[in-house]
């Protein structure tokens, strides 16, 4: 079952304006985390924060999360050609054996 | 893609045909994972194996089988009872103590 989805599909936005993707999920999480996959390529890990942790930063990546309202963001800065990509949310809900349940991805195309 | 690896990239199987994919990581994780991935979509998981000599399956396991004979070596058989095997295929590993999954460049499985 695919536990999280993202927000918007897909996204086209031009060279130096800021990305924000979202992701809700449905059941308790002990962590979410944040992949980047190029086309055809495996997937690459971003961020991940905690149940406890609101706020995340690394480099031009922000991560929110709301517990609350069980829904995540990834904020992009400054956003470059070279970012275009799928990004998927992944949650390791509570009980789950600490697997991985994806989101089936925002593809972000970052104009030059 | 670190230090997993997966062969061969493409692969393509006549039906009634059971084909193995490899995947090897040189990283001395305890636990891996195969997951598949269908045209726009998230991942999906078909097996997970925590220890050597160990696997459980994923949601999706049935027409697929696999064995963890060794630490570095998790290979996924797609057997002829899997009546959609084409997709793209991605093995992962991680730590034990750790939640990151680390993931392999992918196997492209056609059905001619």
């Amino acid at each position: 079952s695919q536990q999280g989805e993202e927000d918007p599909q897909a996204l086209s936005i031009q060279e130096g304006e800021n990305a924000t993707m979202n992701c809700s999920y449905k059941t308790s999480i002990n962590n979410l985390q944040w992949y980047r996959q190029n086309s055809g390529r495996g997937l690459v890990h971003l961020i991940l924060i905690r149940s406890n942790e609101r706020e995340k930063h690394s480099g031009r990546l922000r991560v929110t999360l709301d517990t609350s309202k069980k829904s995540s963001s990834l904020l992009i800065t400054a956003s470059r050609a070279a970012d275009t990509a799928s990004y998927f949310c992944a949650t390791d809900a509570t009980g789950s054996a600490r697997q991985l349940t994806f989101g089936s991805g925002t593809q972000l195309t970052v104009l030059p | 893609d670190g230090g997993i690896t997966q062969s061969p990239k493409y692969l393509f199987r006549k039906e009634g045909q059971n084909v193995t994919l490899s995947c090897e990581q040189n990283l001395n994780h305890d636990a891996m994972y195969w997951y598949r991935q269908d045209p726009g979509q998230g991942l999906r998981l078909i097996y997970y194996s925590q220890i050597v000599n160990d696997f459980q399956k994923g949601d999706i396991a049935e027409g697929y089988s696999v064995s963890r004979e060794k630490k570095e070596s998790f290979p996924l058989t797609v057997t002829s009872a899997q009546k959609n095997p084409t997709a793209f295929y991605l093995c992962a590993s991680k730590r034990t103590s750790t939640d990151t999954q680390y993931f392999g460049p992918g196997t492209r499985l056609t059905v001619l």
